[in-house]
């Protein structure tokens, strides 16, 4: 059970490059969740999904993309990196609460991303 | 808007010492609280987690949180500090009926020998 595993680990980028981060999940969880962490920001969220085929903006989805096309993997892309965009991201999966609502949240390991 | 405050950037504290963490929050209804510990260049792993009922949550580690309604707070603690304790320390608030969390900026905690 390897839980939530993110790749790359480190990547470096030129400014408009593009790139795809993988995320994926083997808890049969039904929501997934992309955040960036920044020093003094704490973790903010990128796209999220509540399902297979659905995505949503979370508070800083400018310049990302997502796609959840089967329940165990989460995509994040970036269609033309800035150097805005470095940071370490963070994949992050959690089963539905029968009341609504996320239960826990389990996190990958992070992928460091910096972008030249 | 929901909004979560840990108000000491950086704690040092010695070993054996014992550990209080802040953690207020902005939310009308009952929140779902979480404390998170992230290790340097780890993820983010769940130390507990207060959804309803006892206030007072028991968590890995050692740690306990006791949720106060009337402060709006959430404070993590540890009789005793290990050096293996040194880390960074995240709150969250879980945000009845939607899909997210909002964290915290982090406290980050040093452990002196």
């Amino acid at each position: 059970n390897a839980g939530v595993t993110q790749t790359p680990k480190f990547r470096v980028l030129k400014t408009g490059q593009s790139m795809t981060l993988l995320c994926a999940q083997d808890m049969n969880h039904e929501y997934m969740y992309w955040y960036r962490q920044d020093p003094g920001m704490g973790l903010r969220l990128i796209h999220y999904s509540v399902g297979e085929g659905t995505t949503a903006k979370g508070e800083v989805p400018d310049g990302y993309n997502v796609s959840r096309l089967k329940k165990q993997n989460f995509l994040l892309g970036l269609e033309s990196a800035a150097p805005s965009q470095t940071s370490v991201y963070f994949c992050a999966s959690s089963r539905a609460l029968a009341p609504g609502g996320a239960d826990t949240q389990y996190f990958g390991p992070g992928t460091r991303l910096t972008v030249l | 808007a929901q909004s979560v405050t840990q108000p000491d950037i950086h704690i040092t504290v010695s070993e054996g010492a014992s550990l209080e963490l802040r953690c207020n929050y902005s939310y009308g209804a009952t929140p779902y609280l979480f404390w998170y510990v992230q290790s340097p260049g780890q993820g983010l792993q769940l130390l507990l987690k207060y959804f309803s009922g006892d206030t007072l949550v028991q968590g890995i580690k050692g740690f306990e949180a006791e949720f106060k309604r009337s402060q709006s707070s959430f404070n993590l603690r540890k009789p005793s500090v290990h050096w293996s304790d040194a880390a960074e320390y995240f709150c969250a608030v879980g945000v009845e009926g939607t899909y997210k969390y909002i964290f915290g900026t982090g406290t980050r905690l040093k452990v002196l020998a």
